[in-house]
């Protein structure tokens, strides 16, 4: 089974941006693994930001969006807000199997 | 909107089998893959599989000696067993869809191994 990477940890300064990624040991990832990513606060569920590369849900806050950068699939955050502090997740599809990434705790701070 | 549910024992003793159900509202279960999601506390997510209908099954190939998945068409259910159970199966389970067009989560249910 693959294996997906992400950023242990990373750390953003109120008001500033950060990109998480997240990579494949497959090789590149591309749209065809429908890149998702989930947000995920102490004692919540999981909740859904992006998936299918770049589509937003309705409750996603703007300063959030996805693309594919160098490679991996990539979660940009422009404008941290303190409540944006949490786990990130993100997960790739490949031919009927689901992976997720290790997770990243981001801290605004 | 698709909405799930799970449901099961929240208590499982070690060595026994694990089950949840899952229902499915607000949808066919005819129509999407169904998945089986899990959470240790204090750890990240992990996929244990997923089952469509007519397809078939694809698991997880760190539990694939343990889990079966099975779907009931006429209660629009979908379930999961996990044999042989440990305390490092603690966690929360969700039900969900995973697909290109988006996705639908239950909301978990925790399920703790111990005797």
């Amino acid at each position: 089974q693959a294996v997906v990477t992400q950023e242990p940890s990373l750390t953003v300064s109120p008001g500033g941006t950060v990109t998480l990624t997240c990579g494949s040991s497959t090789g590149a990832v591309t749209t065809g693994h429908y890149p998702y990513w989930f947000q995920q606060k102490p004692g919540q569920a999981p909740r859904t930001l992006i998936y299918d590369t770049s589509n937003k849900y309705s409750w996603t806050p703007a300063r959030f969006s996805g693309s594919l950068l160098g490679g991996k699939a990539a979660l940009t955050l422009s404008g941290a807000q303190p409540e944006d502090e949490a786990e990130y997740y993100c997960l790739l599809l490949y031919s009927g199997a689901v992976v997720f990434g290790g997770g990243t705790k981001l801290t605004v701070l | 909107q698709v909405q799930l549910q799970e449901s099961g024992p929240g208590l499982v003793k070690p060595s026994e089998t694990l089950s949840l159900t899952c229902t499915v509202s607000g949808g066919s279960i005819t129509s999407y893959y169904w998945s089986w999601i899990r959470q240790p506390p204090a750890k990240g997510l992990e996929w244990i599989g997923c089952i469509h209908y007519s397809v078939g099954t694809n698991y997880n190939p760190s539990l694939k000696s343990r889990v079966a998945m099975s779907v009931d068409t006429s209660k629009n259910q979908f379930s999961l067993k996990l044999t042989s159970v440990t305390a490092a199966d603690t966690a929360v389970y969700y039900c969900a869809t995973i697909s290109a067009a988006g996705t639908n989560w239950g909301q978990g249910t925790l399920v703790t191994v111990s005797s």
